[in-house]
């Protein structure tokens, strides 16, 4: 299988801090990770795409000075959400594939942040 | 700008009854994939469908791509419990994109009562 492990699962901080989420492909190297925000009962929003050794690239109206990717290794893209607000509060996906041609994205469980 | 209408957004439905949930675009797809999420969890891969007019089956689950690789759909039979979820199609290579990235439709929520 393709396992995408994601932690924290839910995270609880105060406004004005940053928090980082991390995105672990369990059994396989993803030279590519996706990272998505998902309101309730709403679908995916892609945020950026994170290549291994490479800065991510970022979907427009994405803050990439406020969401900080870092993908250092083939098996590990971080999300930091700095000076985190409420409205920053929200369900943070993120997915991984095993190479460049693949089309399956494999997801993780998700993390859910919220800003106080 | 990419889009995948996908209808309805959402259904409820007995346990036992058939259903359809579409996903259209003008763009053509180099493959289009179907995921199921339940609350609180990442969303997970049901089915990739590539080539156009090609049919799936995963057991009660019927996927379809349309001939022009613009749409697909999903018929579920006799619906149970179980199945109630948020089901998503997305999208890959549409309007010469990348085959990876996913472009996604909006979903379908999803309740079978029993």
């Amino acid at each position: 299988g393709a396992v995408v492990s994601q932690h924290p699962s839910w995270v609880i901080c105060k406004s004005g801090t940053s928090v980082k989420i991390e995105c672990r492909s369990l059994d396989f190297q993803a030279t590519t990770m996706f990272w998505y925000r998902q309101f309730p009962k709403q679908s995916l929003m892609l945020m950026a795409t994170s290549n291994e050794g490479s800065k991510a690239t970022y979907e427009q109206g994405v803050e990439k000075d406020k969401f900080l990717i870092n993908h250092a290794s083939l098996t590990l893209s971080t999300l930091t959400v700095t000076s985190a607000h409420p409205e920053d509060s929200s369900f943070y996906i993120c997915s991984a594939i095993r190479t460049s041609a693949s089309y399956e994205q494999y997801f993780g469980p998700g993390t859910r942040l919220t800003v106080t | 700008t990419q889009l995948l209408e996908q209808s309805p957004q959402f259904l409820s439905i007995q346990e036992g009854e058939n259903l359809t949930v579409y996903c259209n675009s003008s763009s053509v797809f180099s493959s289009l994939q179907w995921y199921r999420q339940e609350p609180g969890e990442g969303p997970v891969l049901l089915v990739t469908v590539v080539t156009g007019g090609e049919v799936k089956k995963l057991k009660r689950l019927t996927f379809q791509f349309g001939d022009a690789r613009k749409d697909s759909s999903l018929h579920i039979t006799a619906a149970q419990p179980g199945d109630t979820g948020l089901y998503l199609c997305a999208g890959a290579g549409g309007s010469g994109g990348s085959n990876y990235k996913l472009t996604f439709g909006k979903g379908t929520l999803l309740t079978v009562n029993p």
